[in-house]
């Protein structure tokens, strides 16, 4: 079956150590996509790539590190450095240009204890 | 750069009820639209989307929006909700110049019997 696996479903981690979040797509998609969401915030936009070895930072980048070594895969590392990093994270694929829709993988719950 | 609102925030409506969910947009040319729905500790599922065309858009699950370019809004609309609706909806606009969507903060459906 074609789609977008995250692992793990559910991480718990220590403050002050870093940990990094698996998104993978089987789904031969151009761009991927890291959301963080928060209760009452919708989406926001982390990083994304458009092709591989290449990101961007999105709206709230800061305390994040992502890379694109594979078309397959897009990990993202929460650093230490985030302030509060308590969250949903939910990865994303799309085709590529001409086609906006994106694809969600089913999230990972992160909770820093 | 475009926006999205979604100006109620919980939405309860009675079972076998008509439901209608309001997004307003904020965008210059003609926007990508998209409506996605996500139950709780879930990815988000693409309900419908509008891209050019027909402005009344059918989707999944019985779901419907209609694009009013006088208005900056793309409604969805549902006859008659099931007890299975209930569950987060998110409006999104995307433009054909960029690669990122946005996000509105979303709705919660709650079904009452």
């Amino acid at each position: 079956d074609g789609g977008i696996t995250q692992s793990p479903k559910y991480l718990f981690r220590k403050e002050g150590q870093n940990v990094t979040l698996s998104c993978e797509q089987n789904l031969n998609h151009d761009a991927m996509y890291w959301y963080r969401q928060d209760p009452g915030q919708g989406l926001r936009l982390i990083y994304y790539s458009q092709i591989v070895n290449d990101f961007q930072k999105g709206d709230i980048a800061e305390g994040y590190s992502v890379s694109r070594e594979k078309k397959e895969s897009f990990p993202l590392t929460v650093t230490s450095a985030q302030k509060n990093p308590t969250a949903f994270y939910l990865c994303a694929s799309r085709p590529g240009q001409g086609n906006n829709e994106q694809f969600f993988g089913p999230g990972t719950r992160l909770t820093v204890l | 750069a475009q926006s999205v609102t979604q100006p109620d925030i919980h939405i309860t409506v009675s079972e076998g009820a008509s439901l209608e969910l309001r997004c307003n947009y904020s965008y210059g040319a003609t926007p990508y639209l998209f409506w996605y729905v996500q139950s709780p500790g879930q990815g988000l599922q693409l309900l419908l989307k509008y891209f050019s065309g027909d402005t009344l858009v059918q989707g999944i699950k019985g779901f419907e929006a209609e694009f009013k370019r006088s208005q900056s809004s793309f409604n969805l609309r549902k006859p008659s909700v099931h007890w299975s609706d209930a569950a987060e909806y998110f409006c999104a606009v995307g433009t054909n110049s960029g690669y990122a969507l946005n996000f509105g903060k979303g709705t919660s459906l709650l079904v009452t019997p």
